[in-house]
C-alpha cells in the first residue's frame, strides 16, 4: 500500500519569507513523488517531480523540493513567498514499477500574506 | 495541445437521474485517471486506465458508478442514478507511462463540478 501524508491542513507566511510545505509519504519500493498547486476553481498545475537522481528538484515559479529517504519526506520549499502564492498544494506519490497508481495526499492550504 | 478536455464544466441535475461525465486526454497520453474532490474526502482517485483498459477500479464508490474508454482519446464516468452525496468535483488526469517504468506528471483537466438536488 502507498500513502501520502500532509500534516499541516493549513500554512500561514508573511510575503517575502521562507514557505515550507511538509509531505511524508509510504511505499514499499521505489517511490516517484510529485507536488502540484491548484487555485479556486481551477484543475491542478503541476509543480515539480522526483524520479532519481539529485535529492534536491527544481520546479516552477521558483519551488523546489528536497527528497530524503531515511525520512521518508518529500518537503515543498520556496525561499521567498509571494501573495500570488496562496493557493492549496498536493503531495502525490506513484511507485515506479506499478502501473501508476498516483495517490494524493489531503493538502495543504497556503496563505501569503502582504 | 489544448490539454485534458472535460465536459461539462458545470452539472446541475436532479437525484435520480443519469449522469455522464465526458474527458478527452491530452493525445499520446497512454494513462488516463478518473479522481473526485470532495472537502470532506479531499481528491479521491475513483479509476484508472493504462492503455483504455481498466487497471485499479479500487476507488469507484459503488456500482452506481461505471468508467469506460472506447479509445485512446476518450472516456466517460457514468453516475446512474445520481445521489446528492455525489456532489463533488470530478476531475480527469492524463500521463504518460513507459512499459513498466517511468511515469510522466499527470496533466489535469479544468474538473466537472457536479451538483445533485
Amino acid at each position: 500500500a502507498q500513502s501520502v501524508a500532509q500534516p499541516e491542513d493549513q500554512v500561514n507566511v508573511a510575503e517575502g519569507n521562507p514557505l515550507t510545505v511538509k509531505c511524508t509519504y509510504s511505499v514499499s519500493g521505489n517511490p516517484y513523488l510529485f507536488w502540484y498547486v491548484q487555485y479556486p476553481n481551477r484543475g491542478l498545475q503541476f509543480l515539480l517531480k522526483y524520479i532519481t537522481g539529485d535529492n534536491l528538484v527544481k520546479g516552477s515559479y521558483g519551488f523546489e523540493a528536497e527528497f530524503n529517504k531515511s525520512q521518508t519526506s518529500f518537503h515543498l520549499k520556496k525561499p521567498s513567498a509571494l501573495v500570488s502564492d496562496s493557493a492549496l498544494y498536493f503531495c502525490a506519490v506513484t511507485l515506479g514499477d506499478s502501473w501508476g497508481k498516483l495517490q494524493f495526499g489531503a493538502g495543504t492550504q497556503v496563505v501569503v500574506t502582504p | 495541445d489544448a490539454g485534458v478536455i472535460q465536459s461539462p464544466r458545470h452539472e446541475v441535475t436532479e437525484m435520480g437521474q443519469e449522469v455522464t461525465l465526458r474527458c478527452k486526454p491530452i493525445s499520446g497520453h497512454n494513462s488516463l485517471f478518473w479522481y473526485r474532490q470532495t472537502m470532506m474526502r479531499g481528491l479521491e482517485l475513483l479509476i484508472y486506465f493504462n492503455n483504455n483498459v481498466p487497471i485499479d477500479d479500487s476507488g469507484m464508490p459503488e456500482d452506481r458508478f461505471s468508467a469506460k474508454m472506447p479509445n485512446a482519446s476518450f472516456s466517460t464516468l457514468k453516475i446512474q442514478p445520481s445521489e446528492p452525496r455525489d456532489s463533488a468535483v470530478y476531475f480527469c488526469a492524463s500521463s504518460f507511462k513507459w512499459q513498466g517504468a517511468t511515469n510522466t506528471e499527470a496533466f489535469f483537466g479544468q474538473g466537472t463540478r457536479l451538483t445533485v438536488v
